[in-house]
């Protein structure tokens, strides 16, 4: 969904190294989460934020934090990566509403060496 | 603690052949239902979804849903397959009208439609 952006789309580093992944959206939505795709896992929740304020860790939270700027921006860090973090990592956001689809970014693929 | 099952991990198909595959979900309460497809190296899109009324629901490209509450299950179908529907599918699962709009992701079932 090009309202929702990440960046960098891909990225190789060592082990031990920080890193950030960032995204941003234009849909005006207040919750915002990320999660790790792993083959045969499905999608996990890493943290989940549902104001500027208001941050929540998921299921698989530790060796991650994160960090929403603005209403429109949630990065994600890994403070010293491992390779067990190499995994597609999605960017999602929804709004307050009944519905409260999530709309899902491109993904970043990290691997971490 | 809610959880979503995908019985079948890869499913192949020739053109033309019907599709279902199984969902089925742990929660006992009222819940809100998801599919999402992820086409070969794209990020997942919303196919269709369940929240109340009808329970055969219709999403984009020919597919749809039947909830049976008895069942727990949310099993996709589609008559006849093409091989651009070629990706991967994931069920998912949040509680209805909960605090908190976490989504439960199935394993994903990973389609492969041969011409």
């Amino acid at each position: 969904d090009a309202d929702v952006t990440q960046t960098p789309r891909n990225r190789i580093t060592k082990t031990g190294k920080r890193i950030m992944l960032e995204c941003s959206q234009t849909k005006g939505h207040d919750r915002m989460y990320w999660y790790r795709q792993d083959p045969g896992l499905g999608l996990r929740l890493i943290y989940y934020s549902f104001d500027v304020k208001d941050i929540n860790k998921g299921e698989i939270s530790d060796g991650y934090s994160v960090s929403r700027q603005a209403q429109a921006k949630f990065s994600l860090s890994l403070e010293s990566a491992i390779p067990n973090q190499t995994a597609l990592y999605f960017c999602a956001t929804s709004s307050v509403e009944r519905e409260e689809t999530q709309y899902f970014g491109p993904g970043t693929r990290l691997l971490v060496l | 603690a809610q959880s979503v099952s995908q019985h079948n991990h890869h499913v192949i198909l020739s053109e033309a052949a019907s599709l279902e595959l199984g969902c089925n979900y742990s929660y006992g309460g009222t819940v809100n239902l998801f599919w999402y497809v992820q086409y070969p190296g794209q990020h997942l899109q919303l196919l269709l979804k369940y929240f109340s009324g009808d329970p055969l629901v219709k999403g984009i490209k020919g597919f749809e849903a039947e909830f049976i509450k008895s069942k727990f299950s949310f099993n996709l179908r589609k008559p006849s397959v093409q091989w651009s529907d070629t990706a991967e599918y994931f069920c998912a699962v949040n509680k209805y009208g909960g605090a908190t709009n976490k989504l439960i992701f199935g394993t994903g079932t990973l389609l492969a439609v041969q011409p």
